[in-house]
Order: structure tokens, then sequence, then C-alpha cells
């Protein structure tokens, strides 16, 4: 199994455009995650998925942020307009069986906004 | 979310065993304990988890207090590729998120 896997590795854009990260999660997974890391804040965690149906997106900072899951094996994370304060590290994971049997994280995007 | 309690750094010699303490008084009788790692410039990895039994795999051991107030990641032999912030995490039973707290950062010494 390939895990995880995210695109792009890293996105250096101008403030004001739109960003889409990328995610593929391990195929049979049922869950998927959306986290961010910054050095200021850690990690946190932005949006879950549970068969592909959004549950908790309260850790989205603004409505510029938003998130899709058209099907099992993929999923987007859009920032419109993107700002330099959005620029972290940004991780997808994904899990199977409630998260007892390992959630595994991808490589992360390095998103950098000038 | 039950929290967690860490120390921020630890130091360790290679080749010698490591100790990694997590404090967590409040935790539920359904909450499980996760032990999670990131190495530089990757994602988080697990490492291992519990309920009420130490565990053992083939990357550490976990010792839980009879009480569940404590838990301790141990890594038998430290290698320079230990070297990373290990995170204890509670999460209740069934598909919810890990919340991560600042974590432990082990520093392996040559």
């Amino acid at each position: 199994d390939a895990g995880v896997i995210q695109s792009p590795r890293h996105e250096v854009t101008e403030m004001g455009q739109e960003v889409t990260l990328r995610c593929k999660p391990i195929s049979g997974h049922n869950s998927l995650f959306w986290y961010r890391q910054t050095m200021m804040r850690g990690l946190e965690l932005l949006i879950y998925f549970n068969n592909n149906v959004p549950i908790d997106d309260s850790g989205m900072p603004e409505d510029r942020f938003s998130a899709k899951m058209p099907n099992a094996s993929f999923s987007t994370l859009k920032i419109q307009p993107s700002e330099p304060r959005d620029s972290a590290v940004y991780f997808c994971a994904s899990s199977f069986q409630g998260g007892l049997a390992g959630y595994t994280f991808g490589s992360g995007t390095r998103l950098t906004v000038v | 979310d039950a929290k967690t309690t860490q120390p921020n750094s630890m130091e360790s010699n290679e080749e010698e065993p490591v100790h990694l303490p997590c404090n967590h008084s409040t935790i539920s009788g359904t909450d499980y304990i996760h032990w999670y790692r990131q190495l530089p410039s990757q994602g988080p990895e697990y490492v291992i988890h519990g309920l009420t039994s130490n565990v053992n795999n083939r990357m550490a051991s976990l010792a839980i207090a009879e009480d569940r107030k404590s838990s301790t990641l141990i890594l038998h032999r430290a290698t320079l590729r230990d070297a990373a912030v290990y995170y204890c995490i509670l999460t209740p039973s069934g598909n919810t998120p890990l919340v991560f707290g600042k974590g432990t950062r082990l520093s392996v010494i040559a």
C-alpha cells in the first residue's frame, strides 16, 4: 500500500490566489481528517469525514477554507482567497475501525503564501 | 476531551532505554491511550495504543498504571532515528479524531 498520498508536496502562491490541496486516503479506510501544523499552534484538526460525509468542521478557521470528499478515494481542501497567515504544513490522515487500527498520515503539503 | 500532560523535552543516550511519561488523571473508563510520534519533516506515525493492559509491539511497549491515570511509553534501545516529538493522546471508542497537544521532544545523543 502506498499510504496516504498528498499533493502537491510544496506550494508557493501569492496572496489572494486560490489554493487546492489534494489527498488520497488508504483504500478501505472510511474516515479522513485534515490537519494544519504551525510552530505557534502545533497540529490542529480542521475537519473530518466519516464515509465521505463531513462530521465536524468546527476547526476550519474561516469561510475561506472549504473541504470536499466526493468519493471514498479523494478529498480536497481549498483556500480561496489565500493569505500569508495560511502558510503552514497541511496533513491529511485516514483511518478504519474507529482508529484502533491506527491513523495513517500523509507526508503533508507545505504551503507558503507570499 | 480528556487532557494529557507530558514533559516538553527529554534526552537519551543512544542504545539506552527511554521511558516517556504521560499523565491523564481525567481519563474516562472508555478512553483509549494512543502514542504517535513525528519525525522531522514527516507526518505523525502510529507507535502503539492500549486500553487497560500493557502492550508490546515491534516499536515500543506501553505500560499503563493500574488506575489508568498515567502511562509510559518505553523504547527499549533508543537509536538516532527515534529522535522525534512523541504525542500521548486519549480518544473515546469510536471514530474520533486525534487531538494533539505539544508532546515531548526526544533527543537522542550518540
